[in-house]
């Protein structure tokens, strides 16, 4: 069974510059959540979706963070302009949601960010 | 959901058994402890929960308290492929659909050869 896809899998851009990140969660899971790691803070949780809906976006960290879930099989993470401080490894994750929380989260290879 | 502790870093030798300790003191009754593991350069991996009776799969054993306030992850025949930082995270099951994880800085497990 194909696992939660993201791409691409390394990312280096000028700061300033655009970037979007992808994530294919797995099919028939209709919860997807973006992490955030760093090595001074961790795993963070950015935002997670139910039913491609935003349920809760308190962690992204500022406006120049965007997150769109357009249908159950896609999502991506927009970051606009980026900065230094931007890079970091972010993960999607998905699983099966909808009432059910104690279902396990599964993840993706992430996506490595450097911001120069 | 519930604080848990756990110590930093623990070494084991390969095909000895692991057991990862997790203190969480203040967990309520309807709080499950899940286990994931991150090896380097990977997202993390589910390896399982429970509620209060002790749990087993393919991966691990995790052993519940009874009073619940604490809990320990074994891997039964470690191996250098087991190497990684164990997560123990606690958190509420209710209704109304599924929400993030909150990770500690977990356990960095290292398997001795």
């Amino acid at each position: 069974d194909a696992g939660v896809i993201q791409s691409p899998r390394h990312e280096v851009t000028e700061m300033g510059q655009e970037v979007t990140l992808r994530c294919k969660p797995i099919s028939g899971h209709n919860s997807l959540f973006w992490y955030r790691q760093t090595m001074m803070r961790g795993l963070e949780l950015l935002i997670y979706f139910n039913n491609n809906v935003p349920i809760d976006d308190s962690g992204m960290p500022e406006d120049r963070f965007s997150a769109k879930m357009p249908n159950a099989s896609f999502s991506t993470l927009k970051i606009q302009p980026s900065e230094p401080r931007d890079s970091a490894v972010y993960f999607c994750a998905s699983s099966l949601g909808s009432g059910i929380r104690n279902q396990p989260q599964h993840f993706g290879d992430g996506t490595r960010l450097s911001i120069l | 959901d519930a604080k848990t502790t756990q110590p930093p870093s623990m070494d084991c030798a390969e095909g000895r058994a692991a057991n990862l300790p997790c203190n969480h003191s203040t967990i309520s009754g309807n709080e499950y402890v899940y286990w994931y593991r991150q090896i380097h350069s990977q997202g993390p991996q589910y390896i399982i929960h429970g509620l209060k009776n002790n749990e087993t799969n393919e991966m691990a054993s995790l052993i519940i308290t009874e009073d619940r306030k604490s809990s320990t992850l074994i891997l039964p025949h470690a191996t250098l492929r087991d190497t990684a930082v164990y997560y123990c995270i606690v958190r509420a099951q209710s209704g109304g659909g599924a929400d993030g994880l909150t990770f500690g800085k977990g356990t960095h497990l290292i398997i001795q050869p």
